[in-house]
């Protein structure tokens, strides 16, 4: 009974590095999400999307990319890490907009140097 | 615009004492209304949700919230706090004719002491 599962849980990059986050979801959801929490300002949305070959901007979106080439999987890219992209990032899913609850994974912790 | 208000960042309260978690909002539109609990290194988790009906919404853990849509607020209580309910709340809004976004507020530390 996984859910959402997100890979790596820690990492730890320099300045200028590129990688790759990895979230799986086996609940057939359409929705998929990315999301940053640093403390005091709760969960900023990066980027969704809303069915598989698609995706768009959120809130934050400068300096990450995505795809979702797996219905799946939704993958988030760092292209050039920079200390201000220190942050945990949550990947959720929901099987419709708005009135069902988002399923959330358990995070990836990452540290830019 | 839409966006969402907790306007308590920490609450400290002793065990078997009541607690309340203030969440307001503001929408032009109709609204679903969510509240999660994060624990430590956990990602956030479903607590309770308003979609229509009844006003007055129970979840898990004995946590129940009201929806006031006159004050746009969406107030979660418990009347007796555990230790194990130390954790972060996060009140979330989806509008009814919005796009795929939910909205998250800042989020609340309860921090129940012994």
């Amino acid at each position: 009974n996984a859910g959402v599962t997100q890979t790596p849980k820690f990492r730890v990059l320099k300045t200028g590095q590129s990688m790759t986050l990895l979230c799986a979801q086996d609940m057939n959801h359409e929705y998929m999400y990315w999301y940053r929490q640093d403390p005091g300002m709760g969960l900023r949305l990066i980027h969704y999307s809303v069915g598989e070959g698609t995706t768009a901007k959120g809130e934050v979106p400068d300096g990450y990319n995505v795809s979702r080439l797996k219905k799946q999987n939704f993958l988030l890219g760092l292209e050039s890490a920079a200390p201000s992209q220190t942050s945990v990032y949550f990947c959720a899913s929901t099987r419709d907009r708005g009135t069902q609850p988002q399923h959330f994974g358990d995070g990836t912790r990452l540290s830019i140097l | 615009a839409q966006s969402v208000t907790q306007l308590d960042s920490q609450v400290p309260v002793f065990e078997e004492a009541p607690v309340e978690l203030r969440c307001n909002y503001s929408s032009s539109v109709s609204v679903y209304l969510f509240w999660y609990v994060q624990y430590p290194n956990q990602g956030l988790q479903l607590l309770l949700k308003y979609l229509s009906g009844s006003t007055l919404v129970k979840g898990i853990n004995g946590f129940e919230a009201e929806f006031n849509k006159s004050q746009t607020s969406f107030h979660l209580r418990k009347p007796s706090v555990h230790i194990s309910d130390t954790a972060e709340y996060f009140c979330a809004v989806s509008e009814e004719d919005g796009g795929f976004k939910t909205i998250f507020g800042a989020g609340t530390r309860l921090f129940v002491k012994a």
